[in-house]
């Protein structure tokens, strides 16, 4: 059975340093997609970004970066230059296969909660 | 464009009750997933569609069910309720199938409080 795990169950970071939160999959598959999800105390689940088992270049999306290590099946979210907005939990998720090769649904971690302090 | 909609934002109900939640999912995407996020659980996988089919179910009991319309908007049902299944629940939407690349946009939950 797939698994996400995420073992730090709460991060500080001082503002504007970086911080890098960790993630660890396992699966079967060789074709996946990976995850990572902010939640804030609101409660919405806003996409940061993705990587795909294939993708030979690990993903960034502006102050976000994603740490992928396929042979260590890893995928630890960098943050850069860390904001006070940055306070939420962060969660890493696979996606499962689906029908016919589709995709399925979401494998979440725990999540980490990160706490930026001014 | 309109993201994922979904009412109400929340709803009380009682033990042994029954609690409809409705999810619109963005215009052009036809798969709809429900996940239940109780207090220090995480998400949870409920249920997907696409299509007007389940697609995948979680491992949840059978008195939560639902369906998706045919304009691809979804409805989870939640019989016989209990005390446990107070949470947020949030629907997710993706375009479809084969899009494996895709990430699934969220709603803002509908949060089930069980008295």
């Amino acid at each position: 059975a797939q698994k996400i795990t995420q073992t730090q169950p709460g991060m500080f970071v001082q503002e504007k340093e970086a911080v890098t939160l960790d993630c660890t999959y396992d699966t079967s598959d060789q074709s996946y997609g990976l995850f990572w999800y902010k939640q804030p105390s609101s409660g919405e689940m806003i996409f940061l970004i993705y990587q795909g088992s294939y993708d030979e270049q690990n993903a960034t999306e502006g102050r976000y970066s994603l740490n992928f290590q396929k042979a260590r099946k890893s995928a630890n979210l960098v943050i850069s230059a860390s904001q006070l907005g940055d306070s939420a939990m962060y969660f890493c998720a696979m996606r499962e296969q689906g029908y016919g090769g589709s995709q399925g649904n979401l494998i979440f971690g725990k999540g980490t909660k990160l706490s930026v302090k001014p | 464009e309109a993201g994922v909609t979904q009412s109400p934002t929340h709803l009380i109900k009682t033990r042994g009750q029954q609690a409809t939640l409705r999810c619109s999912p963005i215009s052009g995407h036809t798969s709809v997933y429900w996940y239940q996020q109780a207090l220090g659980l995480g998400l949870q996988f409920l249920l997907w569609y696409d299509e007007g089919e389940e697609r995948n179910r979680g491992n949840f009991p059978p008195r939560f069910s639902g369906r998706q319309f045919p304009n691809y908007s979804s409805e989870l049902n939640v019989n016989a309720l209990e005390l446990e299944d107070s949470a947020l629940y949030l629907c997710a939407s993706s375009p479809a199938a084969g899009y494996s690349n895709q990430p699934q946009h969220f709603g803002d939950g509908t949060r089930l409080s069980i008295l």
